[in-house]
């Protein structure tokens, strides 16, 4: 099986530029979450979904971010505009909902100049 | 509310030497615990998980965590350590009707000497 993908896996954009950053969960699996990885702030919960829905989004640092769900086997996290504090590794996972354990895609490294 | 505390933030041990990885948990319903492992520009992946059956868990690449809820403690163990052992590791903690949504230590950090 094929595991989480994101896309792009490297991203470079200048600031106040949009920035699209997007991930196919493993197929079947109800729970998608979006994480930020700095090495100020370590790993933060940004948003997650169940069946598609968002369930918290209260780690969304700002609303110049914003994520969507539009079906089960496909997210995006936009971050419009962009700046330089929003350069981080951003993943995604996914988990079953009878199964706790979440996998992780292999992140996308995102530098805002 | 749920919270790990990894005690440590940087371990470093010799190649052949036992691995030791503490993490302590706080939680006010039976807790699912996990560990994970980060190489250097990966994804997290998972090592091995509690779910309530065996208490000591075995994982991949010769790591293994015992459950001590008196201790309230998951502390992560290798008997001897590889150069390839090297990464993060992220202690977290879930629990039923909680949305699957896991709770992360801050992480320690292992390095390997020869």
């Amino acid at each position: 099986d094929a595991g989480v993908i994101q896309s792009p896996r490297h991203e470079v954009t200048e600031m106040g530029q949009e920035v699209t950053l997007r991930c196919k969960p493993i197929s079947g699996h109800d729970y998608l979450f979006w994480y930020r990885q700095t090495m100020m702030r370590g790993l933060e919960l940004l948003i997650y979904f169940n069946n598609n829905v968002p369930i918290d989004d209260s780690g969304m640092p700002e609303d110049r971010f914003s994520a969507k769900m539009p079906n089960a086997s496909f997210s995006t996290l936009k971050i419009q505009p962009s700046e330089p504090r929003d350069s981080a590794v951003y993943f995604c996972a996914s988990s079953l909902a009878s199964r706790y354990e979440q996998y992780f895609g292999p992140g996308t490294r995102l530098t805002v100049t | 509310a749920q919270s790990v505390t990894q005690l440590g933030s940087h371990v470093s041990v010799s190649e052949g030497a036992l691995v030791l990885l503490r993490c302590n948990y706080s939680s006010s319903v039976p807790p699912y615990l996990f560990w994970y492992v980060q190489y250097p520009n990966q994804g997290l992946q998972l090592l091995l998980k509690y779910t309530s059956a065996a208490t000591l868990v075995k994982g991949i690449n010769g790591f293994e965590a015992e459950f001590k809820k008196s201790e309230t403690s998951f502390h992560l163990t290798k008997p001897s350590a590889h150069m390839s052992d090297a990464a993060e590791y992220f202690c977290a903690v879930s629990f039923s009707g909680g949305y699957n949504k896991l709770i992360f230590g801050a992480g320690t950090r292992l390095a390997v000497h020869p």
